[in-house]
Formats: C-alpha cells, sequence, structure tokens
C-alpha cells in the first residue's frame, strides 16, 4: 500500500526566514499532490495543488516542488511569519480523482 | 459560494452506544463526499468517500459505516461504539462528476468524538 512521510518532529524557524517542508511517498503514482495547512482543533485548509508533470508551482509567499523521480515534494514558506505557525498536511491523489492520502504533517513554528 | 455543515462539533458517549454524524454541504450539485477520522496526534485516515446517492466506498474494515440518502448529505454511523472509535472527524467535499481533478477538498470544521 502506499506510504507518505512527513517529518514528525517540529520545524523551528524565525520570522522572516524560509520553511521548508518535505513530503516523500512510496508505492505510489500520484497524479496531484496537494498541501493544507491545519490549525488545531480544525479541519485541514487547501493551500496548494501540483500535478504529476509540473516541477514547480507559486502562490504568493508559498512554493511547491515535486519530483516524480525521487518521489518527493518540498513545501517552502518564504519570509515567514507567527501566523504561519501551523501543521503543514501533504496528500496525494491517484487517476480516479476520487479519494486522497493524507501524511501525518510537520508542524511548524514560527519565532518571533 | 459552496459551504459544508458538519455536526455535532463536540460528542461524549458511552462504549456500546450507537453513533450518527451527519454532514450536508450546500451551494453545489454532485459533491465526492469523503469522511476522515484523525486520531490524537495523527494523519487523517479515510474511511469512505461517495461520488453518488447510494454509492459508498469503504476504505477499512471497521465498527462504522456510512451512508449517502440525499446529493449532499453524509452520514456517518455505529451500531455500537467502541473505545478506539474516539477521534476528529471531519467530512470533506470535492467537485465530482469529472470535475474532480484539480480541486482540492474543502473540510468541515469536524466532530470531536470521546468514548467513555
Amino acid at each position: 500500500s502506499q506510504k507518505i512521510e512527513q517529518n514528525s518532529e517540529a520545524l523551528n524557524i524565525q520570522e522572516g526566514k524560509t520553511a521548508t517542508l518535505t513530503c516523500n511517498y512510496t508505492n505510489y503514482s500520484p497524479a496531484y499532490l496537494q498541501w493544507y495547512r491545519q490549525d488545531p482543533g480544525r479541519g485541514p485548509v487547501f493551500l496548494l495543488l501540483i500535478r504529476e508533470n509540473e516541477k514547480e508551482k507559486r502562490k504568493e509567499r508559498l512554493k511547491v516542488t515535486f519530483d516524480t523521480t525521487l518521489k518527493q515534494s518540498l513545501f517552502h514558506i518564504t519570509a515567514s511569519q507567527p501566523a504561519d505557525s501551523a501543521t503543514y498536511l501533504c496528500a496525494l491523489e491517484g487517476y480516479n480523482f476520487n479519494k486522497f492520502y493524507f501524511g501525518s504533517g510537520t508542524k511548524l513554528n514560527v519565532k518571533p | 459560494s459552496q459551504t459544508i455543515h458538519q455536526w455535532p462539533a463536540t460528542l461524549v458517549q458511552p462504549v456500546g452506544s450507537p453513533l450518527s454524524l451527519e454532514c450536508t454541504v450546500e451551494g453545489t450539485s454532485n459533491p465526492n463526499l469523503y469522511w476522515y477520522r484523525q486520531a490524537a496526534g495523527r494523519g487523517l485516515q479515510l474511511l469512505f468517500y461517495s461520488v453518488g446517492i447510494g454509492q459508498i466506498s469503504s476504505e477499512v474494515p471497521q465498527n462504522l459505516s456510512a451512508s449517502r440518502p440525499q446529493d449532499r448529505q453524509f452520514i456517518l454511523s455505529s451500531k455500537k461504539l467502541l473505545l478506539s472509535d474516539s477521534g476528529f472527524y471531519l467530512c470533506a467535499w470535492k467537485p465530482g462528476r469529472g470535475l474532480a481533478a484539480n480541486y482540492g477538498y474543502t473540510f468541515g470544521s469536524g466532530t470531536r468524538l470521546t468514548v467513555v
């Protein structure tokens, strides 16, 4: 079965720096990879989607890369702010476009 | 605009009692609907998904069942709750019928279930 790995240790960075989060997967060939933000006690919120034939996608301070050879996606937040502190989840979707599989998430702490 | 409603927000139920969680979506038609469970400090586990009325796919064998009696209504049920059913239950939707590509999920606000 598919396996999606995100760093379980929290990432602590200083305000203004770039945060980089990693999502690795095995036993799967996703059509899409997505990133979500989740705050405590809340449902995840969709941030970005990248297709298998795209290398990079940007949205404001966010950037996602997708390397299907390495089976890895990197999620970057530039000029990070304390308000960016949350858990970030990656999710993979197959070609039937009917369901996603989520990683366990990485908690980001941005210190002022 | 589309909205998703999920209730109740919190629920404390004794072991062996029944469960019914409801989710409704407004402002769209033919959505794909999903139930996820998130244990404390863990990722989201897909429980059920539905691409149409009466069509339910189960991802894991468990003590739970799901039903979709109407196009925009998705219900998660159990006849007898177990302690292991405790967790954070999330309903989600995304466009269906060929529109599913290019869209992310929209999640409800979740139900915190504690089985005692």
